[in-house]
């Protein structure tokens, strides 16, 4: 099956670090990833939407300039966490899907959790 | 309109018996409705999907029964095991617009299935 790969799988930083998360698909082209994140026993909350080469569609309330998504290839998107804050800590999963109906299933990384002290 | 709403918020159930998880939904442009599964630490994996052309489908022991026109769906796990013990979501997607592609998941479902 498709597997999508995250990395890392869990950081703990500083408070006001910058964090990089990757996601790859490794055994497909993914032209759409999407970015979410999680609190505990919580349902997985989206937080935006990125296409292959062009500027992510952010969902309402998830701050652009805090979280930076690039999407450079079809087998890799980046959620980079700016001057991150103990607010900020939680898992972030992502998932990747191929271009043509909506009926395309999404498969999901196993995650990165966040810890910010 | 975008909601998914699913219960029970959690579910406990003996070795072998039947495991059924329920979800509804408002917006009638869903057409893809996937369930997965999610061990703690780890994202969530797909178990099964439906469109809603078909009112059943299965998949060893994993069954989703689909009512249109109830806007509802569930999950049935069947001879349920141990190992079945995780958190389990329903979700749904409609086609085209800003939405394209985009899942709506349900609360989550903590099923515990004991020895």
């Amino acid at each position: 099956g498709a597997v999508v790969s995250q990395h890392p799988s869990w950081v703990i930083c500083k408070s006001g670090t910058s964090v990089k998360i990757e996601c790859r698909s490794l055994d497909f082209q993914a032209t759409t990833m999407f970015w979410y994140r999680q609190f505990p026993k919580q349902s997985l909350m989206l937080m935006a939407t990125s296409n292959e080469g062009s500027k992510a569609t952010y969902e309402q309330g998830v701050e652009k300039d805090k979280f930076l998504i690039n999407h450079a290839s079809l087998t890799l998107s980046t959620l980079t966490v700016t001057s991150a804050h103990p607010e900020d800590s939680s898992f972030y999963i992502c998932s990747a899907t191929m271009y043509g109906s909506s009926n395309q299933p999404q498969h999901f990384g196993d995650g990165t959790r966040l810890s910010i002290l | 309109q975008q909601q998914v709403k699913q219960s029970p918020q959690s579910l406990i159930v003996q070795k072998g018996g039947i495991s059924i998880i329920n979800c509804a939904y408002e917006n009638t442009a869903f057409d893809y409705f996937p369930w997965y599964q999610q061990f703690p630490g780890k994202g969530p994996a797909l178990l099964i999907a439906i469109r809603p052309d078909v009112s059943e489908k299965k998949e060893g022991r994993f069954t989703i029964s689909f009512n249109k026109s109830a806007k509802q769906f569930s999950l049935h796990i069947m001879d349920s095991q141990p190992g079945d013990s995780a958190t389990y979501f329903c979700a749904a997607s409609r086609p085209g617009g800003t939405s394209y592609g985009k899942l709506t998941f349900g609360q989550g479902t903590i099923l515990t299935v004991h020895p």
